[in-house]
């Protein structure tokens, strides 16, 4: 159990435009997921948390009118990145929040690789 | 806010010996101390975690400690073998249960035959 998928895995896209990821819990319901972002050879940085039903908080440094994220049931919260710069291009992870058994803990997704021409 | 620090960034061994990393927090509200083994280009994987009411756990070859008094927590990995080989995160949740993690910058464990 608690497998977390994420869609796409990569994407390329021109300068400009904007691109939606999906990161959905597929055998369990995640009231709460989250956004990393990880630049090669770094570490996760926590970009926001998404509350299903509710507004995402983000973290400091993190533009939510360009990272808008929607967080539309409990088995789905996605990530779109707008008007996209090579500056953007990074690996995007999302978790999810786990809670099972006195369990309470998160799951990744794959990543999405991200490269803006 | 919490600060997550992890120490070495590199640490290489030879097959069968054990490795140990360490990472030291700010926040003495932390409550849950998590590592995750990463592969190159794939997602992070939880390998153990604990909890502020415990000081020690084990699973097989790998284990964690927690010294909540001096604000450390250490992964240790006994009889190492060339697929230990990864990058390892600690991480660290302050606060109330559903927060996010944060997470220390990672050490490069290479493991050799």
């Amino acid at each position: 159990g608690a497998v977390v998928s994420q869609h796409p895995s990569r994407v390329i896209c021109k300068s400009g435009t904007s691109v939606k990821i999906e990161c959905r819990s597929l055998d369990f319901q995640a009231t709460t997921m989250f956004w990393y972002r990880q630049f090669p050879k770094q570490s996760l940085m926590l970009m926001a948390t998404s509350n299903e039903g509710s507004k995402a908080t983000y973290e400091q440094g993190v533009e939510k009118d360009k990272f808008l994220i929607n967080h539309a049931s409990l088995t789905l919260s996605t990530l779109t990145v707008t008007s996209a710069h090579p500056e953007d291009s990074s690996f995007y992870i999302c978790s999810a929040r786990y809670l099972a058994g006195g369990t309470d803990t998160q799951y990744f997704g794959p990543g999405t690789r991200l490269t803006v021409l | 806010g919490e600060n997550v620090e992890q120490h070495p960034s590199t640490l290489s061994v030879q097959e069968g010996d054990s490795a140990v990393i360490k990472c030291t927090y700010s926040d003495s509200a932390s409550n849950y101390f998590p590592w995750y083994k990463q592969e190159l280009g794939k997602r992070p994987q939880l390998i153990i975690d604990i909890r502020s009411n415990v000081g020690e756990k084990k699973d097989q070859r790998i284990a964690v400690t927690l010294n909540k008094t001096a604000k450390h927590f250490s992964l240790h990995i006994t009889e190492t073998q060339p697929e230990d080989s990864a990058v390892y995160f600690c991480a660290v949740r302050a606060g109330q249960a559903g927060t996010a993690l944060i997470f220390g910058k990672g050490t490069t464990l290479s493991v050799s035959s």
